[in-house]
């Protein structure tokens, strides 16, 4: 059965601090790996998605990893604002039926506090 | 206006209610989900649903019931409300043509069962 490990629980960084976020999962047959944000009274927010034959995504200050072999994916937030406090969640899609069922399995997040 | 709206945003309700959340979407998707998300814990699939007449059951489906009215209407159903059934209901739809089948959430809904 597929888990999907997210540490540290929570992190408390000053503004401007570049940090990384880490994500592991114990089956490396999967599709894709998707790292989302979630504010509260919010729903999630989808930040970057990586199929599994890709090493990274970056979108403006994220960048996102794969290492699937090892069964692990990084978060890398660089110079880091109080806007980015939120919850990031990471959650793997599973291979079998070749990727076709959709479903996701949710990491339980990373609460992210970036004081000013 | 939002792509995926839930109603109602938050209920309290008493045990052995039954209750229905609704989710619309306007992406046009034909895959929708329903998970639940309890404190400090990640999101689990109830039910999914890929077409109007393709509906599935997730991890945690007991207790829970779903009807895919159209393609843009997908409801969740407890049919007799327990305690442990407290938890944010999350919807979310994805379009199964688009290489990467991003999931979009709706906001979410609050539900507390005395």
């Amino acid at each position: 059965k597929q888990e999907v490990t997210q540490i540290p629980a929570a992190l408390s960084v000053p503004e401007g601090e570049n940090l990384v976020l880490n994500c592991s999962f114990t089956d490396s047959a999967i599709y894709n790996l998707q790292w989302f944000r979630q504010d509260p009274g919010k729903g999630l927010t989808s930040l970057l998605l990586i199929q599994s034959s890709q090493r990274e995504q970056t979108s403006g200050r994220l960048n996102a990893s794969l290492d699937k072999s090892s069964g692990r994916s990084t978060l890398y937030i660089a110079a880091s604002q109080p806007g980015d406090s939120a919850t990031y969640l990471c959650a793997v899609r599973p291979l079998r039926y070749g990727g076709s069922q959709g479903n996701l399995i949710f990491g339980k997040g990373t609460k992210l506090s970036v004081k000013p | 206006d939002a792509d995926v709206t839930q109603t109602p945003r938050n209920r309290i309700t008493k045990t052995g209610k039954r209750i229905m959340l609704e989710c619309s979407q306007t992406k046009g998707h034909d895959r929708m989900y329903w998970y639940r998300q309890d404190p400090g814990l990640g999101l689990q699939l109830i039910y999914y649903s890929f077409d109007v007449k393709d509906i599935n059951k997730g991890e945690i489906s007991d207790g829970y019931s779903v009807s895919r009215q159209a393609q843009a209407k997908f409801s969740l159903s407890l049919e007799s409300a327990i305690p442990n059934q407290t938890a944010l209901y999350f919807c979310a739809t994805s379009d199964p043509q688009g290489a990467e089948e991003t999931q979009y959430f709706g906001p979410g809904t609050r539900l507390l069962v005395l």
